[in-house]
Parts: C-alpha cells; sequence; structure tokens
C-alpha cells in the first residue's frame, strides 16, 4: 500500500514571501501521479497543481511549483509571492494504478500580513 | 474545470434514523466515484470506490451494510448512513473522474453530518 507523508502541521509564511511545503511517498509502482490540494475553511477540495511520474519537468501552476524527485520519493510545493489568499490546508495526494487517491495529513499554511 | 455537486451540505439527523448523501457529476459522466470521510482536523479517508451498475468495493474496516453506496447512473452515487449514530458525525466528501479524459478527480464540496 501507498504512503504519504507531510512532516510539517504547521507552516507560516509573511506576504509576498516564498514558503515550500514537504511530501514524501513510498510505494513501489513505476506509474502514478502525485497532486497538491488546497482546502480553505469552506472545505472545498481545490487541485493546485498535478504531476505525473513519467514526466522529469517540475509542473508549474503560476506562483505555485512542484520540486518532484522521483528517485527520493519527494514531492514539495512551492508558493512564490504568497498572498492572503493561500492560507488554506494543504494536502499532498498520491493517486495510484487504481485510481485511488491516498492523501498525507495536511499542512496547515498562515500567510502573515 | 468540471463540477461535482454534493447535496446536502449540512444535515442534522436524530440517532437510529438514515441519511442520504448524493453526489453528482454535473458536465460530464463519472463511471467511478470516491467516498471520503474527513474528521476535524484530519486528512481525508476513502471508504468506498462506487462504481457504476456494479456493487461498491469498501475499504479495509469500513462497514458496508452501514454505509450504502448507490451508483445507479453515470453521474449520480448516493451515500446513505443506515441507523446513524453520533459516532458517525463527520465530514463526508465525494469525488469523481470523467475517466475518458486524463484530468484529475474534481470534488463535490462536502456534507457536514451531524447525529444527535
Amino acid at each position: 500500500a501507498q504512503t504519504v507523508t507531510q512532516s510539517q502541521p504547521e507552516m507560516s509564511v509573511q506576504e509576498a514571501e516564498t514558503v515550500t511545503l514537504s511530501c514524501t511517498y513510498d510505494t513501489s509502482e513505476s506509474d502514478y501521479y502525485l497532486f497538491w490540494y488546497k482546502q480553505p475553511p469552506s472545505r472545498q477540495m481545490i487541485l493546485v497543481i498535478r504531476q505525473e511520474a513519467y514526466k522529469q519537468q517540475n509542473a508549474t501552476e503560476n506562483r505555485f511549483s512542484v520540486n518532484f524527485q522521483k528517485a527520493a520519493k519527494s514531492f514539495s510545493l512551492k508558493i512564490s509571492d504568497s498572498q492572503l489568499g493561500d492560507a488554506a490546508m494543504y494536502f499532498c495526494a498520491y493517486r495510484s494504478e487504481n485510481e485511488k487517491l491516498t492523501f498525507g495529513t495536511g499542512t496547515r499554511l498562515t500567510i502573515i500580513p | 474545470g468540471a463540477v461535482v455537486s454534493q447535496h446536502p451540505s449540512w444535515v442534522i439527523c436524530k440517532s437510529g434514523t438514515s441519511v442520504k448523501i448524493e453526489c453528482r457529476s454535473l458536465d460530464f459522466q463519472a463511471t467511478t466515484m470516491f467516498w471520503y470521510r474527513q474528521f476535524p482536523k484530519q486528512s481525508l479517508m476513502l471508504m468506498a470506490t462506487s462504481n457504476e451498475g456494479s456493487k461498491a468495493t469498501y475499504e479495509q474496516g469500513v462497514e458496508k451494510d452501514k454505509f450504502l453506496i448507490n451508483h445507479a447512473s453515470l453521474t449520480l452515487s448516493t451515500l446513505t448512513v443506515t441507523s446513524a449514530h453520533p459516532e458517525d458525525s463527520s465530514f463526508y466528501i465525494c469525488s469523481a473522474r470523467d475517466v475518458t479524459v486524463n484530468t484529475e478527480a474534481f470534488f463535490g464540496q462536502g456534507t457536514r453530518l451531524t447525529v444527535v
């Protein structure tokens, strides 16, 4: 079974600064997808970014980018120019070949004005 | 992106009664939907995988007779919590994926269930 570990229960960053959220995973599969989801107080899960394991290039979406290290099974999220609206719980997730999503325990991100 | 609608957003029920939660994919067909449970300040835990036209597949430790799942059409899956107890109070979230297009899963807005 796959496991996803987020070692930072809470993080904070000054507005306009950059923050990196960590995620590691364990799997024996060779083909899979990785995701970062954001869950604001409304509790609606919002996709931030996704990465296909077979792609070496790190995914980017505007201010959000990942550092995907397949050999190390690491998938960190970098948020640049942090904004107040970025405050939320962030979940790292692994999608296996059977379509199931396994989530990490989450990191609560606070933006300091 | 695609829209998944979950209803109701919140519900309060008495112990011993049953509650049905609906999950609809509004603009795509979802052969597979997933049901999650999230306790306060915790992560999402997969409860079951709902397959259109067949029985749901439950994760280990999830009582299938208590959490009835029906996926009667390509756009609707329902989760019924039977004989609800206070310990069933939680946040339930569904997700669906359009497998004809290689996209991510989209989530409903969740249902907060409180059993009194």
